[in-house]
């Protein structure tokens, strides 16, 4: 069945530094979404991209959809301590449309 | 206003017994799902109800049997549980096939 791989599996970085993630897959997804969890939350949705190629932002928050269609990265910059949480990136899967999430990146982040 | 809703927040319960989880969305989506969340944090799902229908059914045990008495309402009742059945549920809804948005999770814990 389609996976969907996530890396870093987690990061612990200092305040203000900038993030990358990425999520890859052996097959071709239609849309890309990148959720975020909090402890003892459920997971929020961030941003949703829809077109090969497409760069979109929500605030310091930019998602790219590779051009492969096999790939998507999650860029946050200038870190605070409240983008601490579980990333996961979803997609829906081509022939049964069920959402498939990634294994998720843990971002620790120290003031 | 809450717009995936989940009930309980927690469920302690011992062995054996029967309980029910109660999911309830107010955006006017069709699909409805539920997922679990292991203790490694993945999430995989377990159900999908589009407008009171069956769409998806994981590998999931006969015990394990969701219920939508309406498109707004998808609940989740478990019988005979067993130690391995101890994780975070979620709720999510949809419109078909975009993207999903989720409860706050139920966490359940068999002793």
């Amino acid at each position: 069945g389609q996976q969907l791989n996530q890396s870093p599996q987690s990061m612990f970085i200092q305040e203000g530094e900038d993030v990358s993630m990425n999520c890859t897959s052996s097959s071709i997804f239609n849309t890309w979404l990148w959720y975020k969890q909090e402890p003892g939350e459920g997971p929020v949705l961030l941003i949703a991209l829809y077109k090969a190629g497409e760069l979109t932002s929500n605030g310091r928050l930019t998602a790219q959809f590779g051009i492969t269609r096999k790939d998507s990265f999650l860029n946050i910059s200038a870190s605070i301590p409240s983008d601490v949480g579980i990333y996961f990136c979803a997609g829906p899967s081509y022939n049964t449309d069920k959402l498939i999430f990634g294994t998720g990146t843990r971002l620790q982040v120290f003031p | 206003d809450t717009a995936v809703s989940q009930t309980p927040k927690y469920l302690v319960t011992q062995m054996g017994n029967d309980k029910s989880i109660k999911c309830e969305q107010n955006l006017g989506h069709d699909t409805m799902y539920w997922y679990k969340q292991d203790s490694k944090k993945f999430l995989k799902i377990m159900f999908s109800y589009n407008n009171k229908e069956l769409i998806i059914n994981e590998t999931v045990p006969n015990r394990f049997s969701p219920k939508s008495p309406d498109k707004a309402h998808l609940n989740l009742h478990i019988n005979s549980l067993e130690l391995g059945d101890s994780a975070v549920y979620f709720c999510a809804s949809s419109r078909a096939n975009t993207e999903a948005f989720f409860g706050q999770g139920t966490r359940l814990t068999v002793v």
